[in-house]
């Protein structure tokens, strides 16, 4: 049982290019959330998923996109990349009713320069 | 707006001490409070989490306790072991939230060192 995986775990880009972060999971969760950790800061919630199809904003989801095609795949797509968004990002899971404990993947560690 | 609180950022202990981490909150009327751990380049992993309802919750050599009228919660952690360093983080659900955890709010977290 792998939980959730990201990839990749490092990224490098240039101001204005474009990227994919995957996750994916495997524990048939319905609930799925991409966060941003900056240092000092707490987890930003960019966008989360309550299922296949429906995606909403959280409170940082300007420069992000998401799609929800499949109960297990949730990707974030930056478009025109700045250097605001270089931090790590997660993706999370939660099952059950959806206030269950989150289970969250390695993170990608990416640099806009 | 919720507000959730960690001090110390830091904190460094000799093996074998008990330990207290801190976690306080502005707005009291919560849905429930999570700890997790947080290591290295590494996601967070979920260690406790707290209903409204429930004074505390424990879990081997962890006790959580909550206390809603102060707006506080401390993550004990017994016999600490160098294998407990890390970064703990409290994170917190308001009792006004859709279905899911999109409104829990996170604390910067306590960076924790375990001194052999």
């Amino acid at each position: 049982n792998a939980g959730v995986t990201q990839t990749p775990k490092f990224r490098i880009l240039k101001i204005g290019q474009s990227m994919t972060l995957q996750c994916t999971q495997d524990m048939n969760h319905n609930y799925m959330y991409w966060y941003r950790q900056d240092p000092g800061m707490g987890l930003k919630l960019i966008y989360y998923s309550v299922g296949a199809g429906i995606t909403d904003k959280g409170e940082v989801p300007n420069g992000y996109n998401v799609s929800r095609s499949t109960t297990e795949d949730f990707p974030l797509r930056l478009e025109l990349a700045a250097p605001s968004q270089t931090s790590v990002y997660f993706c999370a899971s939660s099952g059950g009713t959806g206030r269950a404990p989150l289970h969250f993947g390695n993170g990608t560690r990416l640099t806009v320069t | 707006k919720q507000e959730v609180t960690q001090i110390p950022a830091a904190l460094s202990v000799p093996e074998g001490e008990n330990l207290v981490l801190n976690c306080s909150f502005t707005d009291s009327a919560i849905y429930n409070l999570q700890w997790f751990r947080q290591d290295p380049g590494k996601g967070l992993t979920s260690l406790l989490l707290i209903q409204s309802s429930q004074r505390e919750q424990t879990s081997g050599r962890l006790n959580a306790s909550l206390d809603k009228s102060s707006g506080r919660s401390t993550l004990y952690i017994a016999a600490s072991q160098p294998g407990d360093s890390a970064t703990y983080l409290c994170a917190v659900l308001p009792r006004v939230s859709n279905f899911g955890n999109e409104k829990l709010t996170f604390g910067t977290g306590t960076r924790l060192t375990i001194i052999p």
